[in-house]
């Protein structure tokens, strides 16, 4: 079975940086592209992007690139999204993704 | 990117009674491969998406089989039949052909 658990939610305050982590299982986890996705409060889903198998090719949403950074450690299982100068628009839950499986999800808030 | 577009908005149903779910896409889903890359999910309050249908027409796993998929290129349908309880919630298309992966808005079914 397809697990995937993310962590490193929370409160954050604008301008500043926040990272996520994504604990996988139940697969290969090297075996597979892997990405992210959220869900501002009340609104649709979003792709942010994803990362292929050995980390040389990364894709992100264009208008979200400048903004996010996807990242993995094949040894430890774990996908990870940096993500830097946050503002209130990105007040969201953030889900990890082997799509098309997803998370739970984690819940961010950037707010002062 | 590609633009997904769902109808309707909204839905309301007796249970018992069957539901469709219309989704079309600004460009065609078809692979070269033959498979078409729509996937169907359904947010049930307070939860994160669940997959229902994979490359337009394939069930998920323990999903019951009174969900459906069916489409052409660019347009697609899902339709589910004798309505319950547990089938409220927000349906959303999406699309794993291109990146950026891309969504519809999404259709809230309610029961009458």
């Amino acid at each position: 079975e397809v697990k995937l658990v993310e962590s490193g939610g929370g409160l954050v305050q604008p301008g500043r940086s926040l990272k996520l982590s994504c604990a996988a299982s139940g697969f290969s986890f090297n075996d597979y592209w892997m990405g992210w996705v959220r869900q501002a409060p009340g609104k649709g889903l979003e792709w942010i992007g994803e990362i292929n198998q050995d980390s040389s090719t990364i894709n992100y949403t264009p208008s979200l690139k400048d903004k996010f950074t996807i990242s993995r450690d094949n040894a430890q299982n774990t996908l990870y999204l940096q993500m830097s100068k946050l503002g209130s628009e990105d007040t969201a839950i953030y889900y990890c993704a082997r799509a098309p499986y997803w998370g739970q999800g984690v819940m961010v808030t950037v707010s002062s | 990117d590609i633009v997904m577009t769902q109808a309707p908005l909204s839905v309301s149903v007796t249970p018992g009674e069957s539901a469709s779910i219309s989704c079309r896409s600004s460009k065609s889903l078809l692979h070269s491969n033959g498979i078409t890359y729509v996937y169907w999910y359904l947010q049930k309050p307070g939860k994160s998406p669940q997959l229902l249908i994979y490359r337009m027409s394939n069930l998920a796993s323990g999903v019951p089989d009174r969900f459906s998929g069916s489409g052409s290129e660019t347009d697609f349908t899902l339709k589910i039949s004798r309505v319950e309880a547990e089938d409220v919630g927000i349906y959303y298309c999406g699309q794993l052909l291109e990146n950026p992966y891309t969504f519809g808005a999404g259709t809230k079914l309610e029961l009458k």
